[in-house]
């Protein structure tokens, strides 16, 4: 179904380490992924997007892989800062299987990451 | 720009009462989408309008509602509210429709009693 789970996996890291959260998606025909990082009291925020004819995507510290053949999106994010303690989600989008042509986001549990000094 | 704005931040009704909410995109932007976000659910797509129409809706009761107005800006409505309903209900907007970035407000957290 398009309802999401109740566990909520944690990923503890390093200051200037480099992170890698992963998700797994629903939908083998999904034509477009987005990673959200949501603070505490905060709505999510917009970090980087792929669409399923790319497998990679770089942006500022982040680089989005998508693997289609096992329906795996990772985001990885370089030099990890306590200002990027917060809780990641995935998204996914198909026009053909969720929306019909109009926006409607699926999303992941999310993955809470945990930056210490 | 400013970012998408909603109105009010935090909200406590009793069972039974009904609730609207309110969302302005940032300017521009034509779609508005609702979801709601509860601990034990995640994200979940409500409903989606643009250009003043309902395009695309979730899987909830027909007690939720929405509707947008010319100048984008979307209201969503809850009638009789059940405890179930208590979560924190984002709006985000886009300036069209389709495999976009969407855009997300503070969102409006909703306590029912």
């Amino acid at each position: 179904g398009e309802s999401v789970g109740l566990h909520l996996p944690t990923l503890s890291v390093q200051e200037g380490d480099n992170s890698i959260i992963n998700c797994a998606y629903s939908n083998s025909a999904s034509d477009y992924f987005i990673w959200y990082k949501q603070e505490s009291g905060k709505g999510p925020q917009f970090i980087i997007d792929i669409r399923s004819n790319m497998d990679k995507r770089q942006g500022q510290r982040v680089t989005v892989l998508l693997n289609k053949t096992v329906k795996h999106l990772s985001l990885q994010i370089a030099a990890t800062q306590p200002g990027d303690s917060a809780v990641y989600f995935c998204a996914e989008n198909s026009l053909r299987v969720f929306s019909g042509g109009y926006n409607k986001l699926i999303f992941g549990a999310g993955t809470r990451l945990a930056v210490h000094p | 720009k400013a970012g998408v704005t909603q109105t009010p931040r935090y909200l406590i009704k009793t069972r039974g009462q009904q609730v609207t909410l309110s969302c302005s995109p940032i300017s521009g932007h034509r779609s508005v989408s609702w979801y709601q976000q509860t601990p034990g659910q995640g994200l979940q797509f409500l409903f989606e309008y643009f250009s003043e129409t309902q395009r695309n809706k979730g899987n909830f009761p027909g007690r939720f509602s929405g509707r947008q107005f010319s100048n984008s800006r979307s209201e969503m409505n809850v009638s009789t509210l059940e405890l179930g309903d208590s979560a924190l209900y984002l709006c985000a907007s886009s300036d069209r429709t389709g495999l976009v970035i969407q855009y997300f407000g503070p969102g409006t957290r909703l306590l029912v009693l």
